[in-house]
C-alpha cells in the first residue's frame, strides 16, 4: 500500500510568489492534516479534512494559506503570496480516524522562500 | 500553557545504554501517539498507544491515562536509534492532535 505522498519535495520561491504544494493520502483514509514544521514553533496544525469536508482552518493561517480537498485522493495547500516566515518544512497526514487510528505523515515538503 | 511537556529536551547516551523518554499532558486525553523523526525526515508512528504498556523489540511505551503520562523506553540503544521523538496526545475535549516539542536523541560509540 502507498502511503502519504507530497509534493514537491523542495522548493524554493521568490517573496510575493504563490506556490502549491500537493499531498495523497493513504487510499481508504477519511482524515487529513496539514502541518507546518519549524524548529522554533514545532508542529503547527494548519487544516483538518474529514471526508473532504474542511473542519479546521488553523486560525492564525486563514489570511495567505488555503487547503483543498476535491477529492478523498488529492488534497492542496496554497500559500499566496509567501512571505519569507513560510519558509518551513510542510507536513501531510492522514489517518482512518481521528479518535481510533494512526497518524500516517507524508515525507514533507521543504519550501524556502527568498 | 503548553498541553504536552516532553522531556528531557535533548539526550546523549552511549550506544547500550537505556534511554527514558516523557510525556506529560496538561489536560485529559482519549489517547496518545508517539512519533520518530530522522533529521530532514519526515515523521513515522512509532506507538499509538491510547494506555497500557506496548512493545516493540527494544521500545516499550506506558501510557497511564489518568495521571496523564506517557514513556517511551529504549533499551540498549544503538546509533540508529538517534533522530528526534515526538509525543503527541488526543484530548478529550475533541481537538485534533497536540504535538510536544520533542527530544533529541544522539547515541554515539
Amino acid at each position: 500500500d502507498a502511503g502519504v505522498t507530497q509534493t514537491p519535495r523542495h522548493e524554493v520561491a521568490e517573496k510575493g510568489q504563490t506556490i502549491i504544494l500537493k499531498c495523497e493520502p493513504v487510499s481508504g483514509h477519511n482524515d487529513l492534516f496539514w502541518y507546518r514544521q519549524t524548529k522554533i514553533q514545532g508542529l503547527e496544525l494548519l487544516s483538518y479534512f474529514r471526508s473532504k469536508s474542511l473542519m479546521e482552518d488553523g486560525g492564525a493561517f486563514k489570511d495567505r494559506f488555503k487547503a483543498e480537498m476535491l477529492n478523498s485522493s488529492f488534497s492542496t495547500l496554497k500559500i499566496q503570496p509567501t512571505e519569507p516566515k513560510d519558509s518551513a518544512v510542510y507536513l501531510c497526514a492522514s489517518s482512518l480516524t481521528t479518535n481510533t487510528g494512526q497518524l500516517y505523515f507524508g515525507e514533507g515538503s521543504k519550501l524556502t522562500v527568498l | 500553557g503548553q498541553q504536552v511537556q516532553q522531556s528531557p529536551t535533548s539526550l546523549v547516551l552511549q550506544e547500550g545504554e537505556n534511554a527514558e523518554l516523557q510525556c506529560n499532558f496538561s489536560t485529559s486525553l482519549n489517547s496518545m501517539q508517539w512519533f520518530y523523526q530522522r533529521p530532514g525526515g519526515s515523521l513515522i508512528s512509532v506507538f499509538y498507544n491510547p494506555s497500557g504498556t506496548k512493545q516493540s523489540g527494544r521500545l516499550t511505551s506506558t501510557t497511564v491515562i489518568k495521571e496523564r503520562r506517557s514513556s517511551l523506553h529504549i533499551s540498549s540503544s544503538q546509533i540508529t536509534d538517534s533522530g528526534t521523538y515526538l509525543c503527541a496526545m488526543e484530548p478529550s475535549s475533541g481537538q485534533k492532535l497536540v504535538f510536544g516539542q520533542g527530544t533529541i536523541l544522539k547515541v554515539y560509540l
